[in-house]
């Protein structure tokens, strides 16, 4: 199957900051990744589904002003938090998909902590 | 809109076998997906069903009903491995809804 990086796999930040997540494509070119989010044992609950080269379609309740998403390239997306909460603290993960397939990869997920 | 329904917790002894319901009400379906997924990690996909019917691959074999809106997934000679969620999602488009997550405990 295809590779999807994602990175860091771990973030720890202080109440306030900003937070950059980062999703790679390794070996195909992904015109369309996903970003979700997943609370302990819970499900994932998307948040947003990004095209490269425009803007990014937020799902409902996603403040979009918060979760900034760029996808500027066929190999890359990044998810910045902007002013961190504790409540942000979750498991964030990315999927990346080629064209008009219906299946999408994941990355190995990053867990924020927002202290 | 989407909605997936599977149960929230299934145990099961080593070597057996389990069967993990999943059912959907999806607008513009194209596929049906199953992931496993440990804790702490990414969900890692196990099998894509479109048309209806069975698709067996080595223990695991996953049931497509499209008119019923309903799947399952079978493990079977379960593992101590298998321990582990298992989450179906629906496709709609490029888009998947994932259901709630069935936690599969195997037991000596």
């Amino acid at each position: 199957g295809a590779v999807v990086s994602q990175h860091p796999s771990r973030v720890i930040c202080k109440s306030g900051t900003s937070v950059k997540i980062e999703c790679r494509s390794l070996d195909f070119q992904a015109t369309t990744m996903f970003w979700y989010r997943q609370f302990p044992k819970q499900s994932l609950m998307l948040m947003a589904t990004s095209n490269e080269g425009s803007k990014a379609t937020y799902e409902q309740g996603v403040e979009k002003d918060k979760f900034l998403i760029n996808h500027a390239s066929l190999t890359l997306s990044t998810l910045t938090v902007t002013s961190a909460h504790p409540e942000d603290s979750s498991f964030y993960i990315c999927s990346a998909a080629a064209g008009g397939n219906t299946e999408a990869f994941f990355g190995q997920g990053t867990r924020l902590t927002v202290v | 809109g989407q909605n997936i329904d599977q149960p929230t917790e299934m145990t099961a002894t080593e070597g057996a076998i389990v069967q993990i319901n999943c059912t959907y009400q999806t607008s513009g379906f194209n596929g049906l997906f199953w992931y496993q997924q440990h804790a702490g990690e990414a969900p890692t996909f196990l099998s894509y069903n479109v048309l209806d019917g069975l698709e067996e691959k080595g223990r695991f074999s996953s049931f497509l009903s499209r008119s019923k809106g309903y799947s399952y997934l079978l493990l079977k000679e379960l593992q101590m491995k298998d321990s582990a969620s298992y989450l179906c999602a629906s496709a709609a488009g490029n888009k998947l809804t994932f259901g709630g997550g069935t936690r599969v405990l195997v037991k000596p």
